[in-house]
């Protein structure tokens, strides 16, 4: 049974710092999702990596994956409060094709402080 | 395109009472699933898609039915409805492999 798990589950941070943002999984694959969700509301897609060595930036994160080590992060530069979210790490063990069958993390609540 | 829609956001159910959350997408995507979110547990795989007429179960399966008539929709019942089964549910779709999935808004379900 695949296994993913995020660390931290809590973030609280300063603007202006640096952190990284850390989903290990349990069995092979070579394509790993990064999704924000804000309170109440629905998930946000951030990063498709889809193989080893994959390196996604968006404004202040970015994404890598390691398939060897199973382990992806994100890495958050120079926060700013509308960072603020929960962010989740989803490994996609799809047999067909179009991400039906996703595994969670358990989120990382970052919380972005003046 | 209104994408993912999910229908009702918010419903209050009596333990024993059945019920079905719809779902639909306007983008022909192929593939389709039910998660559920609970607080501290990420989101769990129900039931998914691959097609109309293809259904299969996920890692929380039980106390759900679904099927797959249209490309379109892709409706969750609760057969039963228990208080473990309050949850939010969110839908989602993809077209192809190597892609991120669409999720809906969600539906939030109190079982009382």
């Amino acid at each position: 049974e695949l296994k993913v798990e995020q660390n931290p589950l809590f973030l609280s941070m300063q603007e202006g710092k640096n952190y990284t943002i850390y989903c290990n999984y349990s069995t092979t694959s070579d394509r790993l999702y990064w999704y924000r969700q804000d309170p109440g509301k629905s998930l946000e897609s951030l990063f498709v990596l889809l193989s080893n060595g994959a390196v996604k930036q968006e404004g202040r994160l970015m994404a890598s994956l390691d398939t060897k080590a199973r382990l992806s992060t994100l890495h958050i530069t120079a926060a700013v409060h509308d960072l603020s979210a929960t962010y989740f790490c989803a490994v996609d063990m799809s047999s067909k094709g179009g991400s039906e069958k996703l595994v969670f993390g358990k989120g990382t609540k970052l919380t972005v402080n003046p | 395109n209104a994408g993912v829609t999910q229908t009702p956001k918010f419903q209050v159910l009596k333990t024993g009472q059945s019920m079905t959350l719809q779902c639909a997408q306007d983008m022909n995507h192929e593939y389709m699933s039910w998660y559920r979110q609970d607080p501290g547990m990420g989101l769990r795989l129900i039931h998914y898609s691959v097609g109309a007429g293809i259904t299969d179960q996920g890692e929380v399966p039980n106390g759900y039915n679904v099927s797959r008539s249209t490309t379109e929709d892709f409706p969750l019942r609760l057969l039963s409805a228990a208080p473990s089964q309050t949850s939010v549910y969110f839908c989602a779709s993809g077209y192809r492999l190597d892609t991120e999935a669409f999720f809906g808004q969600g539906t939030r379900l109190t079982v009382v």
